[in-house]
């Protein structure tokens, strides 16, 4: 069956400091990849996705690139800010994304 | 990208009351939405999928007759918590299925 492993937090990073968040999978077929965001009380945003291998996902400085050989997409950013202070999902969907396979989310802190 | 809200944000409620939460898709018909629990620090566990016109499927460990499903337009899908317990509190998120799952803000629910 499918399934997402993603780093254990919490993580907490000082302002301007760059951030890997790992995230492997396992899947049949060619899933979908995506982040999620969940701000503190709020529900979660979609933050970037990849469809197909190699594709590189990409929205607010955050980076991810689909990388079949190793099963992975890595959330990056060069410079966290404290307002990224949030939960972050990694997570697969097969075709037509009607289910989606969740992480148990990384809690990142961002410190003045 | 779509906008989907939940109403209410927050409520509690008496054990053995019912608690209905409404998932609206505001500017895209969803023929599919899908509601999730979320536990504190947990991933997202997914309850059911709600289809238009037809009944939810649960996934395996959720009580139907608990957690009833309407999904009566396509844009506007009910959870109703029957005979709420404590062990129900929790944090409930629906998402709207318009090519990529898009969220709602979440319900936070306390029985008391």
């Amino acid at each position: 069956g499918n399934s997402v492993t993603q780093m254990e937090g919490p993580v907490t990073l000082s302002e301007e400091a760059f951030l890997t968040i790992n995230c492997t999978y396992t899947a049949t077929g060619y899933p979908s990849l995506f982040w999620y965001v969940q701000y503190p009380g709020e529900g979660l945003q979609l933050l970037l996705k990849a469809t197909k291998a190699d594709d590189k996902g990409s929205n607010k400085g955050f980076e991810a690139t689909y990388r079949k050989e190793t099963t992975s997409f890595h959330l990056e950013k060069g410079s966290v800010q404290v307002s990224d202070s949030a939960v972050y999902f990694c997570a697969l969907g097969n075709f037509g994304n009607e289910k989606l396979t969740f992480g148990t989310g990384t809690r990142l802190t961002i410190i003045p | 990208g779509a906008v989907v809200s939940q109403h209410p944000s927050r409520v509690i409620c008496k054990s053995g009351t019912s608690v209905k939460i409404e998932c609206r898709s505001l500017d895209f018909q969803a023929t599919t939405m899908f509601w999730y629990r979320q536990f504190p620090k947990k991933s997202l566990m997914l309850m059911a999928t709600s289809n238009e016109g037809s009944k939810a499927t649960y996934e395996q460990g959720v009580e139907k007759d608990k957690f009833l499903i309407n999904h009566a337009s396509l844009t506007l899908s009910t959870l109703t918590v029957t005979s709420a317990h404590p062990e129900d509190s929790s944090f409930y998120i629906c998402s709207a299925l318009i090519g990529t799952q898009y969220f709602g803000p979440g319900t936070r629910l306390l029985v008391l």
